[in-house]
C-alpha cells in the first residue's frame, strides 16, 4: 500500500538573510517557552528560552519574541548560515501537567548558499 | 555545561532480544530524566518521566513492562526495551532536568534502535 508521510513546514532562506520561525502555542497558562534546534540524526539542542513575564529575549544571533495575547512565539535568526539548517521546535511548559514539555510541530529551515 | 550523553548511539538487534540504553548527565545532577521516542519528521513523543530513586511515570499508551526505566542515581537513567520487535525500531532520546525551579531539559544525542 501507499504510505502517507508527514511533511514539516519548510522555510527556505538565502545565506546571510534573517530567518523568522513562528510557533503558535496551545495553553494560555504556559509560563515558560523554549526553542530547540534538531539536526538530522541528533538530539534537540537548546537555543534560547523565555519566561512569560518577558516579551523579548536576545541571544547570540537569535531573538525570541513572545506575544501572549495571541499565544504566539517566534524565533529570529540573524545572518542565517548553512550551519543553521535544521528542524526547529518550540516547546511550552505549564504547571498543569507537571511542567513537562509540550512540543510544537517543528519547522524545517533550509539555508541556500 | 549541561551535557547529556547516551549510549549506544545506535544498536541493531534480533527480534525477541532486550536492549538497554543509558542516559547520563555529565556535568550536573539530574533529579528528573525523560525518555522520548521520535518518528521521522515528527516531534518528540514523551514515553516516561523518571525521578531519581522512585518509579518512573509512564505516559498513556506506553507499556511499562515493555519499556523498563531505572533511575538509579542523579546522573544515570536506563531504558530497557524488552523482547524487542521490529515495530520498536525508532530513535530514542533522553533528556535531563536539574530540578528545583529549573525547567529546561537538556537532551542526549539519541539512540537509533533497529530491530530485525
Amino acid at each position: 500500500g501507499e504510505s502517507v508521510g508527514l511533511h514539516l513546514p519548510t522555510l527556505s532562506v538565502q545565506e546571510g538573510d534573517n530567518s523568522i520561525i513562528n510557533c503558535a502555542y496551545s495553553n494560555s497558562a504556559s509560563d515558560y517557552f523554549i526553542w530547540y534546534k534538531q539536526e538530522s540524526g541528533k538530539g534537540p539542542q537548546f537555543i534560547i528560552d523565555i519566561r512569560s513575564n518577558m516579551d523579548k529575549r536576545q541571544g547570540q544571533r537569535v531573538t525570541v519574541l513572545l506575544n501572549k495575547t495571541v499565544k504566539h512565539l517566534s524565533l529570529q535568526i540573524a545572518a542565517t548560515q548553512p550551519g543553521d539548517s535544521a528542524v526547529y521546535f518550540c516547546a511550552e511548559v505549564h504547571a498543569g501537567n507537571n511542567r513537562k514539555l509540550i512540543w510544537g510541530l517543528g519547522t524545517s529551515l533550509a539555508v541556500n548558499p | 555545561g549541561a551535557v547529556v550523553s547516551q549510549h549506544p548511539s545506535w544498536v541493531i538487534c534480533k527480534s525477541g532480544t532486550s536492549v538497554k540504553i543509558e542516559c547520563r548527565s555529565l556535568d550536573f545532577q539530574a533529579t528528573t530524566m525523560f525518555w522520548y521516542r521520535q518518528f521521522p519528521k515528527q516531534s518528540l513523543m514523551l514515553m516516561a518521566t523518571s525521578n531519581e530513586g522512585s518509579k518512573a511515570t509512564y505516559e498513556q499508551g506506553v507499556e511499562k513492562d515493555k519499556f523498563l526505566i531505572n533511575h538509579a542515581s542523579l546522573t544515570l537513567s536506563t531504558l530497557t526495551v524488552t523482547s524487542a520487535h521490529p515495530e520498536d525500531s525508532s530513535f530514542y532520546i533522553c533528556s535531563a532536568r536539574s530540578g528545583g525551579v529549573e525547567d529546561t531539559q537538556y537532551f542526549g544525542p539519541g539512540t537509533r534502535l533497529t530491530v530485525l
